[in-house]
């Protein structure tokens, strides 16, 4: 069954660092791009950035409100994905999702496996 | 950046009836949109990608038109479980886009 299964969130003071972790099975993980979009309480969905494959060099996309604060890192051997959180915000509190990517080039994309997600709550 | 805008925000239909929701880009995307549809306290679900395909195991009452800047899915006949919130996203340019969703509720 291909699966993705979240972990590491957790309530953290502003300013503070999180690091979120996505395990992969069920299909060939280092083949894929990956993903994280986020949630917040009541929201819609928020893109927060990819990761790509071996083939593209890992090279990595991340939204503005994020960029610079977090990063995204992969394991292929672990079958894993990262999501470093520093110097976070009460507004990164949220539900985030690891979501695998199938890309068809100059044709489409999209994502069709999402985790069930993992809560980051930022608050004093 | 691309931004993407549904509507309605808001639906209420009955069991049966005949849903359409619009999203529309503020530049054109190609076929790099995708509908999901999320449930309360459940990960989104991918319904339809490349506007109008219909991804494996959902039901055929579920379709998805438009190319360009504007895009619809279509409910063609609403069963209870289709009580949800529906996102658009594109993934023509960087970053990727949502809708602000559509929520769909029983009358």
């Amino acid at each position: 069954e291909v699966q993705l299964v979240e972990s590491g969130g957790g309530l953290v003071q502003p300013g503070g660092s999180l690091r979120l972790s996505c395990a992969a099975s069920g299909f060939t993980f280092s083949d894929h791009y990956m993903e994280w979009v986020r949630q917040a309480p009541g929201k819609g969905l928020e893109w927060v950035g990819r990761t790509r494959n071996k083939a593209k060099s890992y090279t990595t996309e991340y939204a503005a409100s994020v960029k610079g604060r977090f990063t995204i890192s992969r394991d292929d051997s672990k079958n894993s994905l990262y999501l470093q959180m520093n110097s976070l915000k009460t507004e990164d509190t949220a539900v985030y999702y690891c979501a695998r990517v199938i890309l068809v080039p100059n044709t489409y994309s999209y994502m069709d496996v999402w985790g069930k997600g993992t809560t980051v709550t930022v608050s004093s | 950046d691309t931004q993407l805008t549904q509507s309605p925000s808001f639906l209420s239909e009955s069991v049966g009836d005949r849903v359409t929701i619009t999203c529309r880009a503020s530049q054109g995307i190609s076929g790099y949109l995708a509908w999901y549809q999320q449930k309360p306290g459940k990960a989104p679900k991918l319904l339809i990608y490349a506007a109008s395909t219909l991804q494996s195991g959902v039901p055929s009452r579920f379709s998805g038109s438009g190319s360009g800047t504007e895009f619809t899915l279509t409910i063609s006949s609403l069963q209870p479980e289709d009580f949800a919130t529906y996102y658009c996203q594109q993934l023509n340019t960087y970053p990727v886009t949502f809708g602000q969703g559509t929520r769909l509720e029983i009358k």
